[in-house]
């Protein structure tokens, strides 16, 4: 079983809509939860970092974590054709090690 | 101009074949990885480094090295290329952080790699 499991999609939505994209993962010692977004032939950029449980939000997008159930949530309101690309989820524990444990990413296609 | 660098961008060479790939970033940041990128597997960690002394093995580390020529260049080489190694290649870095917490990686725009 893989630490780390997210749903590869495709993902496709009219514009506008509502997105949510998912991971779960299985050590309860993470702590760290990023968000990266990867457009076709380029490197993943960093959306969204949060520490712990809890909601953050930033413009159209919000991470959520929940640590009890072990799963973790991005949400992208009013979607746009622009935010057609490839999520990934990252975590790492605590302790500064520096080693990120990716998911299989998802991607999006945002249709006009 | 780009903060992380890699050389070169797409490279096609032969089983057997000794290849290096170059990493530079303008960050400033003491740590660099070597990630690689297949479908359906995501980013899996070659080699990290905290800093030019510090060289550490990552998830999948066979049949690769590394150098760390200094704190703003990473290189990372296949001695004797086989195919299994086609994939996408991505230089990060991040900064130490603080204590116990850990920072963001930053990534470059990868070398597409194809081993025939």
């Amino acid at each position: 079983q893989k630490e780390v499991e997210q749903d590869p999609g495709p993902l496709s939505v009219p514009e506008g809509a509502i997105v949510s994209l998912n991971c779960t993962y299985s050590n309860s010692a993470f702590q760290y939860f990023m968000w990266y977004r990867q457009y076709s032939r380029k490197g993943p950029e960093l959306l969204m970092y949060t520490y712990s449980s809890g909601n953050k939000e930033d413009g159209r997008f919000t991470a959520q974590v929940d640590k009890s159930s072990k799963y973790i949530s991005l949400f992208i309101r009013d979607s746009q054709p622009s935010d057609s690309a490839t999520y990934l989820c990252a975590m790492t524990a605590s302790g500064n090690t520096g080693k990120l444990i990716f998911g299989q990413g998802t991607t999006l296609q945002v249709k006009p | 101009d780009a903060d992380v660098t890699q050389t070169p961008r797409n490279r096609i060479t032969k089983t057997g074949k000794r290849i290096m790939l170059e990493c530079s970033q303008t960050k400033g940041h003491d740590r660099m990885y070597w990630y690689r990128q297949d479908p359906g597997l995501g980013l899996r960690l070659i080699y990290y480094s905290f800093d030019v002394k510090d060289i550490n093995k990552g998830e999948i580390s066979d049949g690769y090295s590394v150098s760390r020529q200094a704190q703003a260049k990473f290189s990372l080489s296949l001695e004797s290329a086989i195919p299994n190694q086609t994939a996408l290649y991505f230089c990060a870095t991040s900064d130490p952080g603080t204590g116990m917490s850990n920072q963001p990686q930053h990534f470059g725009d990868g070398t597409r790699l194809s081993i025939l």
